[in-house]
């Protein structure tokens, strides 16, 4: 079945460091994938989003692309702030239903 | 334009009993998704309803069941809590023809003892 892996955590930075979290999935054909962020004590939100092979999703300044031959989406940004610790999830749509990792916490430190 | 609501915030119970979260969608969403997140896990999918039927199902046992009300509001209901089940329960809402794109309630956070 469809699956997602994703880094272990925590992944501790200090201010304006580069961020990579990986994350890979297992699917039939290409499915949507998708990175949603968790801030204690809250439900998830969106992040970002690409539902085509070589597309890249954005926001906030952070950025992950779509690639089909590594059937990879890291998610990337260049200077991290306190304000982004939290844990974040990689997911895929499946059959009417999202299929999430385990979630990596990013912990930022001034 | 509210989001995604979630009642209970919290909820304590004891093995054995029964519980029922509720859950109002985003404005103009028609769909809902509820998910089982564990400590330290992923969220889990549990079921969806669209037009008050259950579209799909995850591998949970029947002990979880659901009802979509005119309105779009959705409940979950868990009979004979199990430890196993405390969690946070998260409710997604969308749109049928979108269903990917799904808006997340802050949760309901359960705890059997």
């Amino acid at each position: 079945g469809d699956s997602v892996t994703q880094m272990e955590g925590p992944v501790t930075l200090s201010e304006e460091a580069f961020l990579t979290i990986n994350c890979t999935y297992t699917a039939t054909g290409y499915p949507s994938l998708f990175w949603y962020v968790q801030y204690p004590g809250e439900g998830l939100q969106l992040l970002l989003k690409a539902t085509k092979a070589d597309d890249k999703g954005s926001n906030k300044g952070f950025e992950a692309t779509y690639r089909k031959e590594t059937t990879s989406f890291h998610l990337e940004k260049g200077s991290v702030q306190v304000s982004d610790s939290a844990v974040y999830f990689c997911a895929l749509k499946g059959f009417q239903k999202l299929v999430f990792g385990t979630g990596t916490r990013l912990l930022v430190s001034p | 334009d509210a989001g995604v609501t979630q009642s209970p915030t919290h909820l304590i119970k004891t093995r054995g009993q029964q519980v029922t979260l509720r859950c109002s969608p985003k404005s103009g969403h028609d769909t809902v998704s509820w998910y089982q997140q564990a400590l330290g896990q992923g969220p889990q999918f549990i079921f969806q309803y669209y037009e008050e039927e259950e579209r799909q199902r995850g591998n949970f046992p029947d002990r979880f069941s659901g009802h979509q009300f005119p309105n779009y509001s959705s409940e979950l209901n868990v009979n004979a809590l199990l430890l196993g089940d405390s969690a946070l329960y998260l409710c997604a809402s969308s749109l049928v023809e979108a269903s990917y794109e799904q808006y997340f309630g802050p949760g309901t956070r359960l705890t059997v003892t």
